[in-house]
């Protein structure tokens, strides 16, 4: 069964950069039809997604946040990572990755396996 | 960008009872695309439907969907302890994915 697992450094100063990995296991993150996506919950509040990436490299952003935002896959370390440069404190959330499971047409964009997330915080 | 609007804020309800949580779109969603997720405190969102009305893997047929176009529902049949929590809708038609408020279901 696939899993997936967040790290990140937990607290981060005004105006660096964040950055934060998702590792794959249980499966392979080249596996044709599953595009791995980042995802916030700020606190207290509603999810947003951030941006995907397929093993090819392709990748997508949600033009909100996507002059600040870098998602990069390393398929040999079976994991995706995401920068954020620039953080403020709106920055500050519950990071997740998630599955969107592309192997039918009516799931794709949907997220059917996620990470346990991890709290970052923008602070100085 | 596709807003989704939940309704209502928050839902009481008793154990054994029906509960009914709306989410309304602001564009018509491309292919009904749209999922509900269930969101436990201190959990990761988990995927209970798809494509409007498509059970996910594993989860109990008391949960159902329904909805076209700009207006969805989840409907959650003779609710149990565990099923209180936060409930959100996203829509996948249309990029960026978007995500509802959210609707928080409480034992009445």
């Amino acid at each position: 069964q696939v899993q997936l697992q967040e790290s990140g450094p937990g607290l981060v100063k005004p105006s660096q950069t964040l950055s934060l990995t998702c590792k794959v296991s249980g499966g392979s993150i080249s596996s044709d039809g599953y595009y791995w996506s980042w995802i916030r919950q700020q606190p207290g509040k509603g999810l947003e997604w951030i941006a995907y990436i397929y093993h090819s490299g392709r990748a997508s952003y949600n033009p909100s946040l996507k002059s600040r935002v870098d998602i990069s896959v390393d398929t040999s370390k079976n994991q995706f990572s995401l920068n954020v440069s620039s953080v403020t404190a709106a920055d500050t959330a519950v990071y997740y990755c998630a599955r969107d499971n592309r192997l039918a047409p009516v799931t794709r964009g949907a997220f059917d396996i996620w990470g346990q997330g991890t709290m970052v915080s923008v602070s100085s | 960008e596709v807003v989704l609007t939940q309704s209502p804020g928050t839902l009481s309800v008793s154990p054994g009872e029906r509960a009914t949580l709306a989410c309304r779109a602001s564009h018509s969603i491309s292919n009904n695309f749209l999922a509900w997720y269930q969101q436990i405190p201190g959990q990761p969102p988990r995927l209970l439907i798809y494509g409007a009305s498509s059970r996910a893997t594993g989860i109990p047929d008391r949960f159902s969907g329904s909805g076209s176009g700009t207006d969805f529902t989840l409907t959650v049949s003779r609710l149990e302890a565990e099923d209180f929590a936060v409930y959100y809708c996203q829509q996948y038609g249309s990029s960026p994915y978007t995500f509802g408020q959210g609707t928080k279901l409480e034992i009445k």
